[in-house]
């Protein structure tokens, strides 16, 4: 049963810090890995989708990379913001079965203090 | 574009009632999915549909069923509500399984 983990839960950091969230995987064989922003009250909106066969998706101050062998990913922002405040969510993307289709961390809940 | 419309946005329940969320995609996307997410346990998977015409149960499906008579909607309904169904629900899509997914904006339900 694969199941996905985030660390840290939580993250508290000054704005134009650069900072790595980080997503761990128990099963190696997904078929992508994406990351998504979720604002307190609101959806998810989807970041950066990594397809298995690739090794990072780069999307301006985003960089998300992936590692199935270790069965790890990494998402890397660049020179923090307040506006980037909000939970973010990594899921793998699994192969049928009866847990579905993607598989989601509980996420890290990131703070930009001005 | 709209993309994904889950109506509505929130509803409070009786106990022991029924209720259907709806949720509706303008993408033509052919899987689409229900969540529910509650502190502490993450987002959950209740069902999916792969496709038009078929379904298939995620990891918590007790207590709920759904339907996909077309590519657009994909209805969940709550038989008999109970208090532990109280949560947050979240319709996805994708234009298949193994690509991007987005989200609709969900749906807050309390069942007292």
């Amino acid at each position: 049963k694969q199941e996905v983990t985030q660390i840290p839960a939580a993250l508290s950091v000054p704005e134009g810090e650069n900072l790595v969230l980080n997503c761990s995987f128990t099963d190696s064989a997904i078929y992508n890995l994406q990351w998504f922003r979720q604002d307190p009250g609101k959806g998810l909106t989807s970041l950066l989708l990594i397809q298995s066969s690739q090794r990072e998706q780069t999307s301006g101050r985003l960089n998300a990379s992936l590692d199935k062998s270790s069965g790890r990913s990494t998402l890397y922002i660049a020179a923090s913001q307040p506006g980037d405040s909000a939970t973010y969510l990594c899921a793998a993307g699994n192969y049928g079965g009866s847990q579905g289709n993607l598989i989601f961390g509980k996420g890290t809940k990131l703070s930009v203090k001005p | 574009t709209a993309g994904i419309t889950q109506a509505p946005t929130s509803q409070i329940l009786a106990a022991g009632r029924s209720m259907t969320l709806r949720c509706t995609q303008d993408m033509r996307h052919n899987a689409m999915y229900w969540y529910r997410q509650d502190l502490g346990l993450g987002l959950r998977l209740i069902h999916y549909s792969n496709t038009a015409g078929t379904t298939g149960k995620g990891e918590v499906p007790d207590g709920y069923s759904v339907s996909r008579a077309n590519t657009d909607d994909f209805p969940l309904t709550l038989a008999s509500a109970v208090p532990s169904q109280t949560s947050v629900y979240f319709c996805a899509s994708s234009s298949e399984t193994v690509t991007e997914a987005f989200f609709g904006q969900g749906t807050r339900l309390t069942v007292v």
